[in-house]
């Protein structure tokens, strides 16, 4: 069956850098392009970013381009997320979800606080 | 104006139906989007319930209940969620989502379902 484990998530001080990690199982990877969406404490789904299944195409979120980089390694099965500069609105659980976005991991919780 | 507006509360009744709506805004027509669905309970992330383009274009989620539905009010430029037969279970968070290109998803802000 699908699974998507995310890491990588923690406090963080504005200005500061994290970089997350999804490890997929079940499915072909390297044939599905790949999503992080992020949902802030009490608030909706916002879609930060996608990687197609070569990695040839990326696509950001206005409100993380500059910011945030997608990357994918396909003999690792992973998806990672790449934050810098970041800032208290970016404070959120951050989830990996599957090219079709039929699945998604548990999420890691980021906090940007000082 | 958001891409994609949802209400932000329902309330219907144990063995009722409800209709969640998902209103595109203007200028994107309805008629060219698969509408995907979600429920998130707290706690949890979100599960796919269904897509919906048309009734020739449609998908259902796996172990999803046929009483969860999909469709559209084009006059409204809305894809339409409907659940039948609510159960107390079925009180939730709802979103809906398109892509609105190939690299590119966007959520409505969601409805929250209560039965009571």
């Amino acid at each position: 069956q699908v699974q998507l484990l995310e890491s990588g998530g923690g406090v963080v001080q504005p200005g500061g850098s994290l970089r997350l990690s999804c490890a997929a199982s079940g499915f072909t990877f390297s044939s599905n392009g790949m999503h992080w969406v992020r949902q802030a404490p009490g608030k909706g789904l916002e879609w930060v970013a996608f990687v197609r299944y070569d990695g040839s195409d990326k696509n950001y979120a206005d409100s993380v381009k500059g910011r945030f980089t997608i990357s994918r390694d396909n003999s690792k099965n992973t998806v990672s997320l790449q934050m810098n500069s970041l800032r208290v609105e970016d404070t959120a659980l951050y989830y990996c979800a599957k090219g079709d976005v039929a699945y998604w991991g548990q999420g890691t919780l980021v906090t940007v606080s000082s | 104006q958001a891409v994609l507006t949802q209400p932000a509360s329902l309330s219907a009744s144990p063995g009722a139906s409800a209709s969640l709506t998902c209103t595109l805004r203007s200028g994107i027509n309805v008629g060219t989007y698969r509408i995907y669905w979600y429920q998130q309970k707290p706690g949890s992330p979100p599960q796919y319930l269904l897509r919906y383009k048309s009734d020739s274009d449609k998908q259902q989620g796996s172990g999803v209940p046929s009483r969860f539905s999909g469709s559209k009010n084009a006059s409204a430029n809305a894809g339409i969620l409907l659940i039948s037969g609510l159960q107390s279970e079925d009180e939730a968070d709802y979103y809906c989502m398109i892509w609105l290109s190939s690299a590119e998803v966007v959520f409505g802000g969601g409805t929250k379902l209560t039965v009571l």
